[in-house]
């Protein structure tokens, strides 16, 4: 256990459709980072925050938003579900110090869109 | 971009036998951050090994090491006493050690077999 947490685990859903994943990063870390894994893809960087801010930001499509909060859980909000957005979606979180590698990842929320 | 490149699709091993997954990146930076996640059936990603750039001594976490090569930039890994739970996606990944994103950059997977 990582310490990392994502609801839901499993979400089905169908084109058009809105969806929130949501994730809880450990005690302490102060950084979330959403990745997308599908089959096509592999493992893709979507956003980064760090303390409510965000940092980064790599592949993700316009229709993605994402924010964390005060309280240092975050959402990845997906609009206008598309067929191709079917993934694992992974949140990790990291302690925020040039010092610290790892990232810690959540089990994922399986994104199926019908 | 850094961009890292697992060339080895799958790989197959005997149980307590050795095997190397092979890894190579990418980069302009001088230091940065290299690891290796395992994603077994249950798709949670663990880490198995990390290695700072700036050291020079390769990483080791029991029956797991690497071989990091920095001119040559290539981190492979070794698992030695190969177990049947070490059967699993094998992710190389890197990451930035400077400020700015701290984002992953990872390979497509090695795909490992442990047969009995």
């Amino acid at each position: 256990d990582s310490g990392v947490t994502q609801t839901p685990k499993h979400l089905i859903t169908a084109t058009g459709q809105r969806v929130t994943l949501r994730c809880s990063p450990r005690s302490g870390d102060l950084s979330v980072y959403w990745y997308q894994q599908s089959l096509d893809q592999g493992l893709q960087f979507l956003i980064q925050y760090y303390n409510g801010e965000e940092r980064a930001k790599g592949n993700i499509l316009e229709r993605f938003s994402a924010q964390q909060f005060p309280d240092l859980h975050s959402e990845l909000n997906l609009s206008s579900l598309e067929l191709g957005d079917s993934a694992l979606y992974f949140c990790a979180s990291s302690v925020h110090s040039a010092s610290a590698g790892e990232q810690f990842f959540g089990p994922g929320t399986r994104l199926t869109v019908l | 971009a850094q961009t890292v490149t697992q060339s080895q699709p799958e790989m197959s091993v005997q149980e307590a036998e050795t095997v190397t997954l092979s890894c190579t990146y990418d980069t302009s930076e001088s230091d940065y951050y290299l690891f290796w996640y395992k994603q077994p059936p249950s798709r949670q990603m663990i880490l198995v090994i990390r290695q700072e750039a700036y050291k020079q001594q390769n990483a080791t976490e029991n029956r797991f090491s690497v071989n990091f090569q920095k001119a040559a930039k290539s981190f492979s890994l070794k698992i030695s006493d190969s177990q049947l739970g070490d059967a699993a996606m094998y992710f190389c990944a890197y990451r930035s050690f400077s400020g700015g994103s701290e984002k992953l950059v990872f390979g497509k997977g090695t795909k490992l077999t442990v047969n009995p």
